[in-house]
């Protein structure tokens, strides 16, 4: 059973620039959701993708956006980034529908740092 | 809105101390509670979980009771070892809902 994996590990933009950020899921979850870890804090909660279509979203501006692949793998695209977007990106994969659908697993997280 | 408040570190012990970080929660409904550990440069692990009043989750030797009556589900452990050093999240969950997490809790063990 492959865990949950995140590409890039690091990542360095100037502010303005767009980022792409990768997940895999878990093998066999159907559900993908990305949090926002800001240095000493805990994750929030930014949107979550159930077959392939956006079915909860955090406080996060539009720009913020995501996709879900049909193998379930994920996207979460920032656009004009800012100071502020600087942060661990945490993608968390599950199986909806179930009663295992309440516990997430997460992957090692992409830092991104935005000068 | 569903919160979790646990308590401010960092938090300081030697090898072999008795380990409590205090987790309080404010939620509609029965949610399920969580303990996640983040060790240094690593994601989240899942630690220990507890889906209804009054149950024990335990693992590694770290425990946590789901107490409805106080809403609260504080993390326990005997002995600490240095290997235990990371952040430790407390967090909840209805159903398909998404993780509410506190701010974390350092915990340093110094041999």
């Amino acid at each position: 059973e492959t865990g949950v994996t995140q590409s890039p590990t690091h990542l360095i933009k100037t502010r303005g620039q767009q980022v792409t950020l990768r997940c895999s899921s878990q093998s066999g979850h159907n559900t993908v959701s990305w949090y926002q870890q800001a240095l000493g804090q805990g994750p929030q909660f930014i949107f979550q993708y159930y077959r392939e279509e956006e079915n909860g979203r955090g406080n996060f501006p539009p720009r913020f956006s995501g996709l879900q692949f049909p193998n379930y793998s994920s996207e979460l695209n920032v656009n004009a980034l800012e100071l502020d977007d600087s942060a661990l990106y945490l993608c968390a994969s599950s199986l909806a529908g179930t009663s295992l659908g309440t516990e997430q697993f997460f992957g090692p997280g992409t830092r991104l740092t935005v000068l | 809105g569903d919160s979790v408040t646990q308590m401010e570190g960092p938090v300081t012990l030697s090898e072999e101390a008795f380990l409590t970080i205090n987790c309080t929660y404010t939620a509609t409904g029965y949610p399920s509670l969580f303990w996640y550990v983040q060790y240094p440069g690593e994601g989240l692990q899942l630690l220990l979980k507890a889906t209804k009043a009054d149950d024990k989750g335990s693992n590694k030797g770290f425990e946590a009771t789901y107490r409805k009556e106080t809403t609260s589900f504080h993390l326990e452990k005997g002995s600490v070892q240095v290997s235990d050093s990371a952040v430790y999240f407390c967090a909840l969950k209805r159903g398909n809902t998404p993780l509410v997490f506190g701010k974390g809790t350092r915990l340093s063990v110094i041999a």
